[in-house]
C-alpha cells in the first residue's frame, strides 16, 4: 500500500533562517506531489506541484522554492525564512480524479 | 467569484441531528468532486468521492447539481464524533488536474 511522509511534524526557526521540509511516498512510482500551506484558520493554498523527476511548477510567487531530486522525494525550501511563512505545510500525492493524500503535515512557526 | 466557496459556519448541532453543508463551484468543466474531513491541527482526509449525480456512505450522502455547479454533503444522525471541519475540493483540469479546496466549514456536534 501507498504511504507518504513528512517531517519534522514540528518546527520553530528564526526570521531570515533556511528552511527545508521533506516529503517522501511508498509503495507507488511517479507520482503527483503537492505541496499545499494552510495559515491559521485560513484553507489550503497550493504552492508547488510536481508531475516528474525535475519538474516543478509554482501557483504563488513568494521566497520558498521546490525540488524533486528522486522520484518519491519532494522538498520545499526557503533561503530566509519570513515571519508570514509560518502555518501548516502539507505534502499531497496523487491525481485529481481520485483524489490526493496528505501527509501528517509540519507546523512552522517562524519567529 | 472564487473557484469554491462554501458556507462560512460554524454549524453547532445537536447530536443526532441533521446537517448539510453546500459548495458552489466555477469551472464548469469539473468532473469528479471530493469532500475531506479535517479535525484540528491534523491534515485532511478523504471522507467522499463524487463522480456523477451523488453518492451515499452510511450517514454521508453528497449530491452534486452540474447545472447550478454546486455539491451538498448531508450527515444525518450527527456524532459527537463528527466535529471537524468539512472542505470541499474540485479538480482544475486543465492546468495539471490540482485540486483546488474550499475554506472549509466548521461542524460542531454537541450531546
Amino acid at each position: 500500500s501507498q504511504t507518504i511522509h513528512q517531517w519534522p511534524a514540528t518546527l520553530v526557526q528564526p526570521v531570515g533562517s533556511p528552511l527545508s521540509l521533506e516529503c517522501t511516498v511508498e509503495g507507488t512510482s511517479n507520482p503527483n506531489l503537492y505541496w499545499y500551506r494552510q495559515a491559521a484558520g485560513r484553507g489550503l493554498q497550493l504552492l508547488f506541484y510536481s508531475v516528474g523527476i525535475g519538474q516543478i511548477s509554482s501557483e504563488v510567487p513568494q521566497n520558498l522554492s521546490a525540488s524533486r531530486p528522486q522520484d518519491r522525494q519532494f522538498i520545499l525550501s526557503s533561503k530566509k525564512l519570513l515571519l508570514s511563512d509560518s502555518g501548516f505545510y502539507l505534502c499531497a500525492w496523487g491525481e485529481a480524479a481520485y483524489g490526493y493524500t496528505f501527509g501528517s503535515g509540519t507546523r512552522l512557526t517562524v519567529v | 467569484r472564487k473557484e469554491v466557496e462554501q458556507d462560512p459556519g460554524p454549524f453547532n448541532v445537536p447530536e443526532g441531528a441533521t446537517v448539510a453543508f453546500n459548495c458552489t463551484y466555477s469551472n464548469s468543466a469539473s468532473q469528479s468532486f471530493f469532500w475531506y474531513r479535517q479535525d484540528c491541527r491534523k491534515e485532511p482526509k478523504l471522507l467522499m468521492s463524487v463522480y456523477s449525480s451523488g453518492n451515499e456512505d452510511g450517514r454521508f450522502t453528497a449530491q452534486l447539481n452540474r447545472a447550478s455547479q454546486y455539491i451538498s454533503l448531508l450527515i444525518r444522525d450527527s456524532k459527537l464524533s463528527d466535529s471537524a471541519t468539512y472542505l470541499c475540493v474540485v479538480p482544475r483540469y486543465n492546468q495539471g488536474g490540482k485540486l483546488i479546496f474550499g475554506q472549509g466549514t466548521e461542524l460542531s456536534v454537541k450531546p
